[in-house]
C-alpha cells in the first residue's frame, strides 16, 4: 500500500454538471499531480501542485482545476462535465526531493 | 511525433522467455525516468527508476540512453505475475511528467 488515498472510488455524473475528486497525500509528500486515464492509454498528466500552488500544467482546458491544502491533501475539480471526460482519475504523490511517485488507487468518473 | 513512445504490444510471450520493451522520448532537456507496472483496473506502480549507467532489479534492468533519447526494460526468465502493462514515464525540466501509452505483457504458461 503506498498510502495514497482517493474519494470516492466511483461516480457517475450527468453531461454538464460539476465534479469534485480527493486525494490524501502520503505522509511527507508535498507535491500532488493529477492524471487522466482514458481506456487502453497510459495517464494523461492534467497539472502538478507543490505547497499549495500550481507548478506544472498539461494540456487541459480551464475547466479542469485543482486545489492542494496545507495538510498535502488536494482536489481536482472538473466544470461542465463532457462525455469525454469519462476516464479513471489517478492522483500521484512524491516527496519534493524526489522524482519517484506513488500512486493512489483512483476515482474512475463516468459521464452520461 | 509523440513525446514518449513504446512498442504497440501486446506481448505474447512463454514462461521463462526474456522480455525487452522499448521507449523513445522526444524531449532531450528530459531529466528522469521510470518504467511503472500497471495491472487491469489497478493504479500504476513504480518497478523502477531508470539512470544513466543502467541499474538491475532481480529479473528486470533498465537502461538509459540519452544520445539515442532511448529507454528499456528487460526482464528475464519471465513469470506468469510478470502479466501487465509496463509504462515508460519521463519527467520533462519543467516538472512535466510524461507517460508512454504503456505496452501490454501476457505471460503464457
Amino acid at each position: 500500500e503506498t498510502g495514497v488515498t482517493q474519494s470516492p472510488t466511483h461516480l457517475i455524473k450527468t453531461r454538464g454538471q460539476q465534479v469534485t475528486l480527493r486525494c490524501s497525500s502520503q505522509s511527507g509528500h508535498n507535491t500532488v499531480s493529477w492524471y487522466q486515464q482514458a481506456l487502453g492509454q497510459g495517464p494523461q498528466f492534467i497539472f502538478q501542485y507543490y505547497r499549495e500552488e500550481e507548478n506544472g500544467r498539461g494540456n487541459f482546458p480551464p475547466r479542469f482545476s485543482g486545489l492542494q491544502f496545507p495538510n498535502y491533501s488536494s482536489e481536482l475539480n472538473v466544470n461542465a462535465l463532457e462525455l469525454d471526460d469519462s476516464a479513471l482519475y489517478l492522483c500521484a504523490t512524491r516527496d519534493g526531493t524526489r522524482n519517484e511517485q506513488f500512486f493512489g488507487p483512483g476515482t474512475r468518473l463516468t459521464v452520461l | 511525433r509523440k513525446e514518449v513512445e513504446q512498442d504497440p504490444g501486446p506481448f505474447n510471450v512463454p514462461e521463462g522467455a526474456t522480455v525487452a520493451f522499448n521507449c523513445t522520448y522526444s524531449n532531450s532537456a528530459s531529466q528522469s525516468f521510470f518504467w511503472y507496472r500497471q495491472d487491469c483496473r489497478k493504479e500504476p506502480k513504480l518497478l523502477m527508476s531508470v539512470y544513466s549507467s543502467g541499474n538491475e532489479d532481480g529479473r528486470f534492468t533498465a537502461q538509459l540512453n540519452r544520445a539515442s533519447q532511448y529507454i528499456s526494460l528487460l526482464i528475464r526468465d519471465s513469470k506468469l505475475s510478470d502479466s501487465a502493462t509496463y509504462l515508460c514515464v519521463v519527467n520533462n525540466r519543467d516538472d512535466k511528467i510524461i507517460f508512454g501509452k504503456g505496452t501490454r505483457l501476457h505471460i503464457l504458461p
